[in-house]
């Protein structure tokens, strides 16, 4: 069956520094690949996506790339800011999603 | 516009009652899905609505679970005799007409089972 791996948090950055989180998938087929985040006392968003082998999604700076051959859709940004404090999951699939335990990420000024 | 509510927002129980939990769609989205987050999990899912097709209940951990969808409005998610393990938020999302569009959550009901 599917299923998603993403790395264990939380995650410490100071403003400004470069982020990876990083997420591996298994899966039948080839379904889309989904960065959802939750702000601390909101629900769950969309952030990005991505539907095919080699699409980059990218939103509010954030990117990740679907990457066939590593079964990878690390997410990435150039410099976080403190407002992007948050749990990020990564999730997969056609309609149903499967997600990843989700990465705590904090920000400190 | 108004997104996805769900209600009651925080729901205490004792263990054996039945509990239902609400969800209101987007007003238009005829895609509707329920999931679940325990401590420390990501989402499972659970069931899945998609216009008048016969729904997915390929997540349901048991048949303790159930959910109705009225048409492409309201759904009710049924939880009988509860167990501790049934602890967990329950989250409901929709989109416009499922595949992979963008899913729109809900806040979540909080169970909590004693």
């Amino acid at each position: 069956g599917n299923s998603v791996t993403q790395m264990e948090g939380p995650v410490t950055l100071s403003e400004e520094a470069f982020l990876t989180i990083n997420c591996t998938y298994t899966a039948t087929g080839y379904p889309s690949l989904f960065w959802y985040v939750q702000y601390p006392g909101e629900g769950l968003q969309l952030l990005l996506k991505a539907t095919k082998a080699d699409d980059k999604g990218s939103n509010k700076g954030f990117e990740a790339t679907y990457r066939k051959e590593t079964t990878s859709f690390h997410l990435e940004k150039g410099s976080v800011q403190v407002s992007d404090s948050a749990v990020y999951f990564c999730a997969l699939g056609y309609s149903t999603l499967t997600f990843g335990k989700g990465t705590m990420l904090l920000v400190s000024p | 516009g108004a997104g996805v509510s769900q209600s009651p927002s925080n729901k205490v129980t004792e263990k054996g009652k039945d509990v239902e939990l609400r969800c209101d769609p987007i007003s238009g989205h005829t895609a509707l899905y329920w999931y679940r987050q325990r401590l420390g999990q990501g989402l499972e899912f659970l069931i899945y609505f998609q216009g008048n097709s016969a729904p997915d209940k390929s997540g349901l951990p048991s048949d303790r679970f159930s959910a109705e969808r009225t048409g492409e409005s309201v759904s009710t998610l049924t939880i009988q005799r509860t167990q501790q393990e049934d602890s967990a938020v329950y989250l409901c999302a929709s989109s416009l007409d499922g595949g992979d569009g963008t899913q729109y959550f809900g806040p979540g009901t909080r169970l909590l089972v004693l």
